[in-house]
């Protein structure tokens, strides 16, 4: 059963355009939500965050909603560069809990020139 | 600042011999995280520690994988006999406030097995 989804496991933009990444939870006790960022042959690298007392969190390029009643989370990179090309994973966690973090299987994005 | 070492970063081996995935975690995090990924499950949590003690091993595949921090700067995971089906990329990550806050990752072990 799996509690993070990205359920498109690749998207392809334009450069200069924006890139929309979607996430979908199912445990409605996942109080924080991360997204990494994973180039090929290196580890995830923390990207952004959000927490659930919030709806939406920017940082320079990256934005994150959080769409709670939907338990829905995006990631919204604008413009979209070529270094941007990589796997974007989605994570929530239960603070209150003892799990963890939870990871959505990823979403290839690759920026075209 | 160092982030989160692993070595080795790649590991060949043959179907039945023992293997030993090293961690070196981000100094100062107090919780430590195995993690596997196969283009089937994507990262899969095995095991995490929290000042060095095994919290959760739940997500250990089975008995021939076990895993130890015998102190706040070094983790190893052991799998003993490893098997093809162990082929995966393992990355160890590190967390300064526990276990459901940012964690950092390392570059990863790819393990082939043969």
């Amino acid at each position: 059963d799996q509690q993070v989804k990205q359920n498109s496991p690749s998207l392809s933009v334009q450069e200069g355009r924006i890139s929309i990444l979607n996430c979908d939870y199912t445990n409605s006790m996942f109080d924080y939500f991360l997204w990494y960022k994973k180039y090929p042959a290196e580890g995830p690298t923390f990207l952004i965050s959000i927490s659930s007392i919030k709806d939406k969190n920017e940082d320079g390029r990256f934005t994150v909603f959080l769409n709670k009643s939907a338990k829905h989370l995006s990631l919204h990179i604008v413009p979209s560069q070529p270094g941007d090309s990589a796997v974007y994973f989605c994570a929530a966690s239960d603070r209150g809990g003892a799990d963890g973090l939870t990871f959505g299987k990823g979403t290839h994005l690759i920026i075209q020139p | 600042d160092a982030g989160v070492i692993q070595s080795p970063r790649h590991e060949v081996t043959e179907m039945g011999q023992e293997v030993t995935l090293r961690c070196k975690p981000i100094s100062g995090h107090n919780s430590l995280f195995w993690y596997r990924q196969t283009m089937m499950r994507g990262l899969e949590l095995l095991i995490y520690f929290n000042n060095n003690v095994p919290i959760d091993d739940s997500g250990m595949p089975e008995d021939r994988f076990s895993a130890k921090m015998p102190n706040a700067s070094f983790s190893t995971l052991k799998i003993q006999p490893s098997e093809p089906r162990d082929s995966a990329v393992y990355f160890c990550a590190s967390s300064l406030r526990g276990f459901a806050d940012t964690q950092y990752f390392g570059p990863g072990t790819r393990l082939t097995v043969l």
